[in-house]
């Protein structure tokens, strides 16, 4: 499964947009790229995951380029309640064992 | 539909007992995951089973760890004779099975956070 790599940590302030960008150079064609977030003593909630270019929800974005070697979620007008662990993933959804693997993710700090 | 569920959600245990963790998977998921999440770190996976099936259990330790996921009732982890480094939380997640062989997006619990002494 492809590696991820993604900053430590990100201060940023309420009200703000917050980009947090994940490298996997090393990912496969069956891959899909999905993203968690974890707050203290709970378990890590799916936020959104997508293959290529861009997708939306209700909560954030997700944008992938053309090589997809990168992707980048963003969290617009972040509140104080968007403090937390935020985890990038990748894995194939065709395998028999989708075993997620988790970095260390990016602490995000938001300020009042 | 309720989601995960996990319990208990903080077990204590000594030196040598055995802590059993319990996870219900979402209603109409069948595939079921654990990961150990030590503090600071991200979560590292387990074990993957399907009913009655293991799967997957390339992230468990050899000795003292076993997994089940019965025809009923919960999936079950179970480390028998503790040590002080099974102390972490531990986490339970589900999936709906797809068509095609496809897994799904993974739903997490609240975690089990065990203590040993």
């Amino acid at each position: 499964l492809a590696k991820t790599t993604q900053p430590i940590s990100m201060d940023s302030y309420e009200g703000q947009e917050v980009n947090i960008t994940c490298s996997h150079n090393n990912i496969a064609t069956n891959d899909y790229i999905t993203w968690y977030q974890q707050f203290p003593s709970q378990g890590p909630r799916f936020i959104i995951q997508g293959y290529k270019t861009k997708v939306t929800n209700e909560v954030a974005s997700l944008f992938i380029p053309a090589d997809r070697k990168s992707s980048t979620l963003s969290l617009p007008r972040v509140s104080l309640s968007d403090t937390a662990v935020y985890y990038c993933l990748v894995g194939s959804l065709m395998d028999s064992s989708y075993k997620l693997i988790f970095g260390s993710g990016t602490r995000l700090l938001v300020r009042p | 539909n309720a989601g995960v569920m996990q319990n208990p959600r903080h077990l204590v245990r000594r030196r040598g007992q055995e802590a059993r963790l319990r996870c219900s998977p979402m209603k109409g998921h069948s595939h079921v995951y654990w990961y150990r999440q030590l503090p600071e770190e991200g979560l590292k996976f387990m074990v993957y089973l399907q009913k009655e099936n293991i799967i997957d259990e390339s992230g468990m330790p050899k000795e003292r760890f076993s997994a089940e996921f019965p025809k009923e009732g919960p999936s079950i982890l179970r480390i028998q004779q503790v040590v002080r480094g099974d102390s972490a939380a531990y986490f339970c997640a589900s999936s709906p099975d797809l068509a095609g062989g496809r897994t799904d997006t993974q739903y997490f619990g609240p975690g089990t956070r065990l203590t040993v002494l």
